[in-house]
């Protein structure tokens, strides 16, 4: 069975500080996303990151994969009160179907 | 707005009822997916559609949980006979085939 394990579970920091969240997994995935969710509405998708080493870069976030694409990590710099929100890595279930296996999520809390 | 669409966004319901919940995907979208979030959880999937062939059920989908999608168009899932543990967030999402998937907004059922 394939688990998404993310830590921490729930963050909460002041504005201007520099944070890491983690997405790890004894699975390889061919590909991991990351997803943002605020409360009461869906997931939005931030970035997908393919190549096991590859960082990719979204204004103050930065997405890095696993060399062995079993884990990956998102930074987030100087935060801000709009980072708030619940983070979301998803990794595809295999085969043709497309579904995603989601990790339980971290909480972020950034305060003013 | 040209987003996968979910209607109603909020549902009560006394235990025992039957409850039908309707999700528009995005219109040259030919798969559709239903997922399933609870508290402190991430989305786990329960079924998903390519065109009007259900292709794949979890097996969180008990047998009181149906979905549709008889035109290849919108999809229903109606969950007969309902009970308190299936209080959560109720997401669909969309995509061509390999593509990337959009979420909707999700329709919050709460069983009391």
């Amino acid at each position: 069975t394939q688990l998404l394990e993310q830590s921490p579970q729930f963050l909460s920091i002041q504005e201007g500080e520099n944070l890491t969240v983690y997405c790890n997994s004894s699975s390889v995935f061919s590909s991991l996303q990351w997803y943002r969710q605020e409360p009461g509405e869906g997931p939005v998708l931030l970035v997908t990151v393919v190549t096991g080493g590859e960082v990719k870069k979204l204004k103050r976030l930065t997405f890095q994969f696993g060399d062995a694409r079993k884990d990956s990590s998102l930074h987030i710099t100087a935060a801000q009160p709009g980072d708030t929100g619940l983070y979301l890595c998803a990794g595809g279930a295999g085969g043709s179907q497309g579904n995603l296996i989601f990790g339980k999520g971290t909480k972020l809390s950034v305060k003013p | 707005d040209t987003g996968v669409s979910q209607d109603p966004r909020h549902k009560i319901t006394k235990r025992g009822q039957n409850v039908t919940f309707r999700c528009d995907p995005i219109s040259e979208h030919n798969r559709l997916y239903w997922y399933r979030q609870t508290l402190g959880q991430g989305p786990e999937f329960l079924t998903y559609f390519q065109n009007e062939a259900q292709l794949e059920k979890s097996r969180l989908l008990s047998d009181r949980f149906s979905a549709e999608r008889p035109k290849g168009s919108f999809s229903t899932l109606e969950i007969q006979r309902t009970e308190q543990g299936d209080s959560a967030m109720y997401l669909c999402a969309s995509s061509l085939v390999g593509g990337r998937a959009f979420f909707g907004q999700g329709t919050r059922l709460t069983v009391v």
